[in-house]
């Protein structure tokens, strides 16, 4: 089956710092990738959407100088958090979608991020 | 946009079936898909369910769609405590067909 790696898996860093989190498929080439965020209990909810060569489609709310979405090839999309603040420790989660139709909406393990 | 709800708790004994439920409310979703999330963990899917299809089954788990009412169910026959989880209904109606999630159910397995 379709696999999509994420990492880091968790990764604690100070306030005004940069993080990275990187998302690829393993075994299919994902053309659409989604990053979704995830507070403690609660819901996932889309941050954005990524097609391979183009600029992300952010949604409402989302500050896209914040979180910087980046789809340079079929296997991979990476997040960058800027200038993280404590409000930005959350969940992040990336999903990958392909030309195989339901595998498209494959899942990553998660990254906790901890701003201190 | 898609509205996706779910009740937040449910509680059942092992060995018994668990129903958890899901509304929604965009009849255009294409697929609605139920996935498992263990803590601190990425999301399983489990199962899914084209829009024009009533029921599906895969062994321990059965999906009822009731597209007229809008409800989506998952029945998990024989719980188990390994299915102790947060499972989510989600369905595309999100912007940019992109995944619109219930809230989740805590799925709580008594002894």
């Amino acid at each position: 089956g379709a696999v999509v790696s994420q990492h880091p898996s968790w990764v604690i860093c100070k306030s005004g710092t940069s993080v990275k989190i990187e998302c690829r498929s393993l075994d299919f080439q994902a053309t659409t990738m989604f990053w979704y965020r995830q507070f403690p209990k609660q819901s996932l909810m889309l941050m954005a959407t990524s097609n391979e060569g183009s600029k992300a489609t952010y949604e409402q709310g989302v500050e896209k100088d914040k979180f910087l979405i980046n789809h340079a090839s079929l296997t991979l999309s990476t997040l960058t958090v800027t200038s993280a603040h404590p409000e930005d420790s959350s969940f992040y989660i990336c999903s990958a979608r392909g030309d195989r139709g339901l595998y498209g909406y494959t899942f990553g393990s998660g990254t906790r991020l901890t701003v201190v | 946009g898609e509205d996706v709800e779910q009740s937040l708790f449910l509680s059942v004994r092992e060995g018994d079936s668990s129903v958890i439920n899901c509304t929604y409310t965009d009849s255009s979703s294409t697929y609605l898909y139920w996935y498992k999330q263990e803590p601190g963990a990425g999301l399983q899917l489990l199962t899914y369910i084209f829009s024009n299809m009533d029921m599906k089954q895969d062994q321990r788990l059965t999906v009822l769609l009731n597209k007229k009412d809008k409800h989506l169910s998952l029945r998990i026959a024989d719980t188990q405590t390994g299915d102790s989880a947060i499972y989510f209904c989600a369905g595309t109606g999100g912007g940019a067909d992109g995944l619109t999630f219930g809230k989740g159910t805590h799925l709580i397995i008594q002894p």
